[in-house]
């Protein structure tokens, strides 16, 4: 079963240009999220997908935006780049289901390699 | 806002020895656990899953527990190897609605001697 696949894995950007990533989760998979991991912030959540839809958002600017297409596959965006927007840029995949409460709830998470950005 | 917390930030300890490593976060509301390990530059592998129903899971050497009430998860790790060497991450799912998010804590650096 192949897994979350994440490309592209490394690249190279210029201040105010724009990039956009892409994730394919695992088949069968609907909900895909986003992270962003910096030597000085950490893992932080940027946002969550399931069919089609952003469920929920982290606290980044409006520069970070994402969509997720009918087959699951996800991309995000990071437009007017900035140096501190080097990273490494992870996705993950997972089921979602009923939970006791009856809410869609956000299963165990696997995740990509990982797409290494560097902003010069 | 959910804070999660690693202790320690990191650990040397020599093959054959069992481990605990610990996480605490600040929102006992969560609905779920997870723990990873991960390798230098390299994404997050899922070790273990623990719904908010739940007390403890096992796989192999490794158990998690999780005691919502006192805002705590422990990673027991048994006989310890050098290939357990990696970062050890928790996080957690919390918030309400549209607000909810996944918090990771700093990590537990792991370092198993030969």
């Amino acid at each position: 079963k192949a897994g979350v696949t994440q490309t592209p894995r490394y690249l190279i950007k210029t201040r105010g240009q724009q990039v956009t990533l892409s994730c394919s989760p695992i088949s069968g998979h609907r909900s895909v999220s986003w992270y962003q991991q910096t030597p000085g912030q950490g893992l932080q959540f940027l946002f969550e997908y399931f069919s089609e839809t952003q469920r929920n958002k982290g606290n980044f600017p409006g520069r970070f935006s994402g969509r997720q297409f009918s087959n699951s596959r996800s991309e995000m965006n990071v437009s007017t780049l900035e140096l501190g927007d080097s990273a490494l840029y992870l996705c993950a995949s997972s089921l979602v289901y009923q939970n006791g409460s009856g809410r869609a709830s956000t299963g165990e998470l696997f995740f990509g390699e990982g797409s290494r950005l560097t902003v010069l | 806002k959910q804070e999660v917390t690693q202790i320690p930030a990191a650990l040397s300890v020599p093959e054959g020895e069992n481990l605990v490593l610990n996480c605490s976060f600040t929102d006992s509301a969560i609905y779920n656990l997870q723990w990873f390990r991960q390798d230098p530059g390299k994404g997050l592998t899922s070790l273990l899953l623990i719904q908010s129903s739940q007390r403890e899971q096992t796989s192999g050497r490794l158990n998690a527990s999780l005691d919502k009430s006192s805002g705590r998860s422990t990673l027991y790790i048994a006989a310890s190897q050098p290939g357990d060497s990696a970062t050890y991450l928790c996080a957690s799912w919390g918030g309400a609605g549209s607000a909810r998010q996944l918090t990771f804590g700093s990590g537990t650096q792991l370092t198993v001697l030969p």
